[in-house]
């Protein structure tokens, strides 16, 4: 079965500095999606980024990108210019390519809180 | 106006009553979903259903029951509440095919169980 651990329960940055998240996973799947969410103190799931597996060029959104390592399994999250807007929750999620073993579920780390300096 | 929401927001209810937590969406998307998530445990994904004559269980699904009453329309009910339901639950929807790859959330909703 898949996991994602996000091992930064949570993390705080100076406003305007530049913010890393960090996100790894577990599968035996080569084709699947990757997804960054954001959630503020008013509890919305945002999409912040998102990533295909078969895609070698990193996602960016923004000032949102990603470092997505496939061989090492690792998703993370760069925040660059931070602005108090950002703090939130943060997830990273999972989303098996083949829908019919993946039960079309999304697989959801636990979480990392951004805090934002001012 | 938002494309997917949950009534209520917020809701305090005892042991062993009857809940109903309910979804609406005017995405016109045809797949619906219900996760619920816990402080540090992230989300959890308790019934799925790509139309209305197809509902499927998630990770979680005992004691918890779905109904889809149309395609806008996907209800989640807890027969007989317990303390460890207290949880904030989220509807999802996504389009389906071979462009279903972002899910689309309502604002949750707050359940505590005494």
């Amino acid at each position: 079965a898949q996991t994602v651990t996000q091992s930064q329960p949570e993390m705080s940055v100076q406003e305007a500095e530049t913010v890393t998240l960090s996100c790894t996973y577990d599968t035996s799947e080569s084709d699947y999606y990757l997804f960054w969410y954001k959630q503020p103190p008013s509890r919305q799931m945002i999409l912040v980024i998102r990533q295909e597996a078969y895609k070698q060029q990193n996602a960016t959104e923004n000032r949102f990108s990603v470092n997505f390592q496939k061989a090492a399994k690792s998703f993370s999250l760069k925040i660059s210019d931070s602005q108090l807007g950002d703090a939130a929750m943060y997830f990273c999620a999972y989303r098996s390519a083949n829908d019919r073993d993946s039960n079309y579920q999304l697989i959801w780390g636990a979480g990392t809180k951004l805090i934002i300096k001012p | 106006d938002a494309d997917v929401t949950q009534t209520p927001r917020n809701r305090i209810t005892k042991t062993g009553k009857r809940i109903m937590l309910e979804c609406s969406q005017t995405k016109g998307h045809d797949r619906m979903y219900w996760y619920r998530q816990d402080p540090g445990l992230g989300l959890r994904l308790i019934y799925y259903s790509f139309d209305v004559k197809d509902i499927n269980k998630g990770e979680i699904s005992d004691g918890y029951s779905v109904s889809r009453q149309a395609q806008a329309k996907f209800s989640l009910s807890l027969e007989s509440a317990i303390p460890n339901q207290t949880a904030l639950y989220f509807c999802a929807t996504s389009l389906g095919g071979l462009e279903d790859n972002e899910q689309f959330f309502g604002p949750g909703t707050r359940l505590t169980v005494l």
